[in-house]
């Protein structure tokens, strides 16, 4: 079975600053790796998938992610965070075989600072 | 072009009532994905239908809870004889097709709560 893992609930970070998000996932084969972003009152927004190829993957609104299989992370990351990326942040995993099922982690919301 | 919509926006219900949350996909998207995500949680999958069919219901709670999907378009969850475990947020999701890299674009979803 799969299953995802982020590590920290709640984050803070200073405007201005650079974020490090983390998700580690557990699944016995290549897996299919997503992030999402949920803002208050909005629904889920894709920032950016992992299929196949370069490990290190840009998305929307300046986030990248890169996929380490040693590690089983895909952790979500930007250089210099804005007022607006206060939000809750998903990570979840699918694969080939599930049809667009995916599962997912509990978030991670992030505060940003003035 | 509009996106997934999800109505009712919020529902209240009391317990031991039926409810029923609606979706509309965005058009042409043939696959349809419902999810609940409980206080504090992350999403947890309860449906999908490729067209009008249903061939995963393996994250259906209970027997409670039931699904259709009519015209490859609307969809509508149900759930019967509602508790008070049933509150939460639930999504919609729909992609082009069931394809696992296929892209999911959420609803605002429905937020029920049974008192």
């Amino acid at each position: 079975a799969q299953s995802v893992t982020q590590p920290d609930i709640h984050i803070t970070v200073s405007e201005g600053a650079s974020l490090e998000l983390r998700c580690n996932y557990s699944y016995g084969a290549t897996p299919y790796l997503f992030w999402y972003v949920q803002s208050p009152g909005q629904g889920l927004q894709l920032l950016l998938k992992y299929f196949s190829g370069d490990t290190l993957v840009q998305g929307i609104k300046g986030f990248e992610a890169e996929f380490k299989r040693s590690q089983s992370s895909f952790n979500l990351r930007k250089p210099s965070v804005h007022w607006s990326d206060a939000a809750e942040y998903f990570c979840a995993v699918g694969a080939a075989t599930n049809a667009g099922k995916s599962t997912f982690g509990d978030g991670t919301t992030l505060t940003v600072k003035p | 072009g509009a996106g997934v919509s999800q109505s009712p926006s919020n529902k209240v219900t009391e317990k031991g009532k039926d409810v029923e949350l609606r979706c509309d996909p965005i058009s042409g998207h043939t696959a349809l994905y419902w999810y609940r995500q409980s206080l504090g949680q992350g999403l947890e999958f309860l449906i999908y239908f490729q067209g009008n069919s249903a061939p995963d219901k393996s994250g259906l709670p209970s027997d409670r809870f039931s699904a259709e999907r009519t015209g490859g378009s609307v969809s509508t969850l149900t759930i019967q004889r509602t508790q008070q475990e049933d509150s939460a947020v639930y999504l919609c999701a729909s992609s082009l097709s069931r394809g696992s890299t296929d892209t999911q674009y959420f609803g605002p979803g429905t937020r029920l709560t049974v008192l």
